[in-house]
């Protein structure tokens, strides 16, 4: 059992396509963490949100806490925005349950 | 500052080799991991350390060892080395921003090891 389901595992998208993935989580947080991990590898984080929405740029990430959902948005997708999007969320022992990411590819 | 920091970035073991993978942070964090990441798998927690002088076993520590030499420094040893540690080992920290407030996790670059 997946304490996050993430979907879709794979998307590909056009230039300029507005683009959504998906995160569902079964336990009670306190805040939930959009993760970036770029071809190269590295992981970075894009928001922490513990309830509505939050906007950086081009991204926005919103959160259900009653429904245990969060969708992390990326308008005007571009070839730059291909990378894995990981969705985290803490436990009550100062770890993170991780969904298994979203490979996004924008097509030029 | 440099964040997180790991060394090695690349390595080949030979099965029943040792290794020992460094980490270190410069942003006075009390709590550490270390994560392997495997395609289809997501990121697993192999131990974690929530303070200078603990350590505790997350979901597959079998083969592993850590030591939390001091605040910054988290290391990751595999003692005989088996083919199914192949993976790509993050080092983790962890900024909390009190009561209710969340935290944010910071990863070093990763550590890309091969088993044959």
């Amino acid at each position: 059992k997946n304490e996050v389901e993430q979907s879709p595992q794979n998307l590909t998208a056009q230039e300029g396509e507005f683009i959504t993935i998906n995160c569902s989580y079964s336990v009670g947080i306190s805040a939930l963490h959009w993760l970036q991990q770029h071809p190269g590898g590295g992981i970075v984080s894009l928001f922490m949100l513990s309830s509505g929405k939050k906007k950086h740029g081009r991204l926005i990430a919103t959160i259900n806490i009653q429904e245990k959902h969060s969708s992390l948005h990326i308008t005007a997708s571009h070839p730059r925005d291909s990378a894995v999007y990981i969705c985290a969320v803490p436990n009550t022992g100062n770890q993170f349950y991780f969904g298994t990411g979203t490979s996004l590819t924008v097509i030029p | 500052n440099a964040g997180v920091t790991q060394t090695p970035k690349f390595q080949v073991l030979k099965t029943g080799q040792s290794m020992t993978l460094q980490c270190a942070q410069d942003m006075n964090h009390n709590s550490m991991y270390w994560y392997r990441q495997d395609p289809g798998m997501g990121l697993r927690l192999i131990y974690y350390s929530a303070s200078e002088g603990t350590t505790d076993k997350g979901e597959v520590p079998n083969g592993y060892n850590v030591s939390r030499l001091n605040k910054r420094e988290f290391s990751l040893r595999l003692e005989s080395a088996a083919p199914s540690q192949t993976s790509v080992y993050f080092c983790a920290s962890r900024e909390a921003h009190g009561w209710g407030a969340g935290e944010t996790q910071y990863f070093g670059p990763g550590t890309r090891l091969l088993v044959l």
